[in-house]
């Protein structure tokens, strides 16, 4: 099993620009989160879904979209990246929203400049 | 914003030593969590203490929980340097979304 996948592990950006970040989970898991962490601030949550089909908003959803394509695969979509948006961004996934446990990616480094 | 909020920000402590990190929240909580980063890595759960339970042992870490001061404790036994990384607490709290809101971290220095 690899748990969780992301791609890509780096990425610059210039201001305006757009990308998709993947994620993968490998292990049938219902819910699915991205975060972002920035120094001193901890991990903030931005989009998330609780299970296929749906998405929610999380702390700081301003700037990003996200499609959950199908139970494995959950995505994040920055339309026109801002020098804001530089941060290690992670998906994590768990069996259910709220269930005890939450696995993590290794994260994805994307600065925009 | 954070519910759980970790102290010290950094711990730098001997191999063989114990190291103390603490979380306190606002909120009333379901239960809390800590995990681990390793450095340039994503987070490894490590325990899980629900609200009725003031104690919980996994190997060398022991975790408390007070509800009545709304914090935590997570102990670390006879450090190794395998143990540097940052420590952070999360916590779920009761009637909302489940889903767990995070601290800024320990990070914890542990030198051989």
């Amino acid at each position: 099993n690899a748990g969780v996948t992301q791609t890509p592990k780096f990425q610059v950006l210039k201001t305006g620009q757009s990308m998709t970040l993947q994620c993968a989970q490998d292990m049938n898991h219902n819910s699915m989160y991205w975060y972002r962490q920035d120094p001193g601030m901890g991990l903030r949550l931005i989009y998330y879904s609780a299970s296929e089909g749906t998405t929610d908003k999380g702390e700081v959803p301003n700037g990003y979209n996200v499609s959950r394509l199908n139970k494995r695969e959950f995505s994040l979509r920055l339309e026109s990246a801002a020098p804001s948006q530089t941060s290690v961004y992670f998906c994590a996934s768990s069996e259910f929203q709220g269930t005890e446990t939450q696995y993590f990616g290794p994260g994805t480094r994307l600065l925009v400049l | 914003s954070q519910q759980g909020e970790e102290d010290p920000q950094a711990l730098s402590i001997q191999e063989g030593e114990n190291a103390t990190m603490n979380c306190s929240y606002k909120t009333s909580i379901n239960n809390l969590q800590w995990y681990r980063q390793n450095s340039g890595r994503g987070l490894v759960h490590l325990i899980l203490i629900r609200s009725n339970e003031r104690e919980k042992h996994s190997g060398r870490l022991r975790v408390t929980l007070d509800t009545s001061k709304k914090s935590s404790s997570l102990l670390i036994t006879a450090s190794r340097a395998a143990d540097t990384a940052s420590y952070f607490c999360a916590t779920v709290t009761s009637g909302g979304s489940y889903i767990p809101t995070f601290g800024r971290g320990t990070s914890l220095i542990v030198h051989p």
